[in-house]
């Protein structure tokens, strides 16, 4: 089975912090994506990644930034996190098809509230 | 004009009812038509996807696709309360990525 694991299921951070986000998975997929997922406004793409070191915009990436050094790992960093970031962030992965709409495999999410 | 559009609900039905789940979208450069389940507190799992136009069957689920009218279906028989979860459509294929529903919440009362 493949899985998605992210590094915290909550967390709480302070305005200005800088927060990171850590997913990682085991089926040696090429793609991986961050998403956030808020009421109302659904699934939205922050930022993805066909390959290691490499990263790709999302439909929403200001204020975040990604890191992937490893095949396995993907980061999301908030560089100064704001009120305004607080949401669930989605994790996936998916193996390199005819296309990036192979089936994601989403971790459990990390809920995120920023004071 | 939202690329997918689909209704956030709550939908509650009683366990054995059949369920509609539907989504139109406005790109016909989609080729792909996926559904995912998502249980609470949980990220969502692909539950059945299809790449063209008619019915595909896998079990209680039939999931159908028109491209004519760009409506996107998704039918559960005799519906359980496990069914209960929120359901997200996502077409992709016009660009290199899914395109997400905002989902449909659906609760199924024993």
């Amino acid at each position: 089975d493949v899985k998605v694991t992210q590094s915290s299921r909550y967390l709480v951070k302070r305005t200005g912090e800088k927060v990171f986000l850590e997913c990682v998975q085991d089926m040696d997929h090429e793609n991986m994506f961050w998403y956030r997922q808020d009421p109302g406004l659904g699934l939205r793409l922050i930022y993805f990644s066909y390959d290691v070191k490499m990263k790709e915009k999302g439909d929403i990436p200001e204020g975040y930034s990604v890191s992937r050094e490893k095949k396995e790992r993907f980061s999301l960093i908030l560089e100064s996190a704001s009120t305004n970031q607080t949401s669930m962030y989605l994790c996936a992965s998916s193996t390199r098809g005819r296309a990036l709409q192979e089936t994601q495999y989403f971790g459990p999410g990390t809920r995120l509230l920023v004071l | 004009q939202k690329e997918v559009e689909q209704d956030p609900g709550p939908l509650s039905v009683p366990e054995g009812a059949i369920v509609s789940l539907n989504c139109t979208y406005s790109n016909s450069a989609f080729q792909y038509f996926m559904w995912y389940r998502q249980y609470s507190r949980k990220g969502p799992e692909l539950l059945m996807y299809t790449y063209s136009s008619g019915n595909k069957e896998d079990g209680r689920f039939t999931a159908q696709v028109d491209k004519s009218s760009k409506y996107i279906s998704l039918f559960i028989r005799d519906s359980q309360p496990s069914d209960s979860a929120t359901y997200l459509c996502a077409p992709g294929g016009a660009t290199n990525k899914l395109i997400f529903g905002t989902g449909t919440l659906l609760a199924v009362q024993p």
